[in-house]
């Protein structure tokens, strides 16, 4: 069974300018998370999506950060315009259902720069 | 008062010892654990949920205490690649609001 594929794997840009992340998640998953995980910290959720909904977007920060799911397969989160403390591991995830212990599985990552 | 809260480390331990992690939570809504297990520069991935009785697979045990909102891993007979950072979570009965702690380094040395 394939795992979760996140593109690209690494990204350098300067400050202020925009940024794609995107994500497939393992087939039939309906729940797909987005987190950020900063150097020694533990990952941070911005976003949760059951099927094409969200679901939890509490710490998105929305003014800078948009995500969609448009046809409740794969995912993509813009940064629009990029600070240097976005600089982080941004992690996707998905899950069968959103149950009450439903493994997560991650997909490698994407680890942005931001100069 | 930070959401979840976990053993600073590093834990530094030699082969065959037994070493413990601790993890506190804020949230007493809070109805679903786990523990989720780090490498170097890799993405978690899910060593054991915590279930209220408390859980076992083979060296690992979880042990959870609603009433004081605290959760333990226990790791015998410790192996070199047991070393990773080991992530406290919880979320709520719905399987939303996941929160991680910011994690216990493990160094298992020969």
């Amino acid at each position: 069974e394939a795992g979760v594929a996140q593109s690209p794997r690494y990204k350098i840009i300067e400050k202020r300018q925009s940024v794609a992340f995107w994500c497939n998640p393992i087939s039939g998953h309906a729940t797909l998370y987005w987190y950020q995980q900063i150097l020694g910290q533990g990952p941070k959720l911005l976003i949760q999506f059951q099927n094409n909904g969200v679901v939890d977007d509490s710490q998105l920060p929305k003014d800078r950060f948009s995500a969609e799911r448009l046809k409740g397969v794969d995912s993509t989160l813009k940064i629009q315009p990029a600070k240097l403390e976005d600089s982080a591991v941004y992690l996707c995830a998905s899950s069968s259902l959103a149950g009450f212990y439903n493994e997560q599985f991650f997909g490698p990552g994407t680890r942005l720069t931001v100069l | 008062r930070k959401e979840v809260e976990q053993d600073p480390g590093p834990f530094n331990v030699p082969e065959g010892a037994t070493v413990a992690f601790n993890c506190t939570y804020s949230n007493s809504a809070s109805q679903s654990f786990f523990w989720y297990r780090q490498d170097c520069r890799k993405e978690p991935k899910l060593l054991m949920s915590v279930y209220s009785s408390g859980n076992e697979d083979g060296r690992f045990t979880a042990q959870l205490n609603r009433a004081s909102q605290y959760i333990s891993l226990l790791i015998r007979d410790s192996k070199l690649s047991d070393s990773a950072t080991y992530l406290c979570v919880v979320a709520d009965n719905y399987g939303q609001n996941f929160v991680f702690g910011p994690g216990t380094r493990l160094s298992v040395l020969p």
